[in-house]
């Protein structure tokens, strides 16, 4: 069974401030998505990576895969109040299995 | 693109009963999928439907949960028995084609509260 850590599992920032969160697994994902989840509400894609090595940019959001597809990083540029929620990253397969989130909090 | 609906929002049980929740996927897509979720913690695969075939299950799946997608359209999830450790958002997601990294689209949930 693949296990999939979140780290920080608590973040709490100042508007403004940049950030990094990381994603690692046991073992080799066959791709990665990255969901944002806000209270009350299911979690929504933000990214799929693929390819080792891959970086996807979305906006104030940057995206790494590792080379070795065993983790991956999401990074955060100036943050904003509405960047405020839960982080999760999820191995893709028949069986979407997260791990335990990021709880993210931008402070105004 | 209506999204994926589920009802109840909220549904507050004493244990022992028996409770039913609906989803109602995008209605084109092919996959439906059942998931729990505790406070703090990452939502947890249940169980997944292609169409109307259940295809896979989770051993969290115990013999008081069972999930049926007859039409291959909506799906239910009935708990029986419900236990407090029962209580947890239910997250159903949605997603098309034959390809795993199809993102799924998730509605906003059930919130079952087991006194």
């Amino acid at each position: 069974t693949q296990l999939l850590e979140q780290s920080p599992q608590f973040l709490s920032i100042q508007e403004g401030e940049n950030l990094t969160v990381y994603c690692n697994s046991s073992s080799v994902f066959s791709s990665l998505q990255w969901y944002r989840q806000e209270p009350g509400e299911g979690p929504v894609l933000l990214v799929t990576v693929v390819t080792g090595g891959e970086v996807k940019k979305l906006k104030r959001l940057t995206f790494q895969f590792g080379d070795a597809r065993k983790d991956s990083s999401l990074h955060i540029t100036a943050a904003q109040p509405g960047d405020t929620g839960l982080y999760l990253c999820g191995n893709s397969g028949s069986r979407l299995t997260f791990g335990e989130g990021t709880q993210l909090t931008v402070n105004p | 693109d209506t999204g994926v609906s589920q009802n109840p929002r909220h549904k507050i049980t004493k244990r022992g009963q028996n409770v039913t929740f609906r989803c109602d996927p995008i209605s084109e897509h092919n996959r439906l999928y059942w998931y729990r979720q505790t406070l703090g913690q990452g939502p947890e695969f249940l169980t997944y439907f292609q169409n109307e075939a259940q295809l896979e299950k989770s051993r969290l799946l115990s013999d008081r949960f069972s999930a049926e997608r007859p039409k291959g359209s909506f799906s239910t999830l009935e708990i029986q028995r419900t236990e407090q450790g029962d209580s947890a958002m239910y997250l159903c997601a949605s997603s098309l084609g034959a390809d795993y990294n199809s993102p799924l689209h998730f509605g906003n949930g059930t919130r079952l509260t087991v006194t």
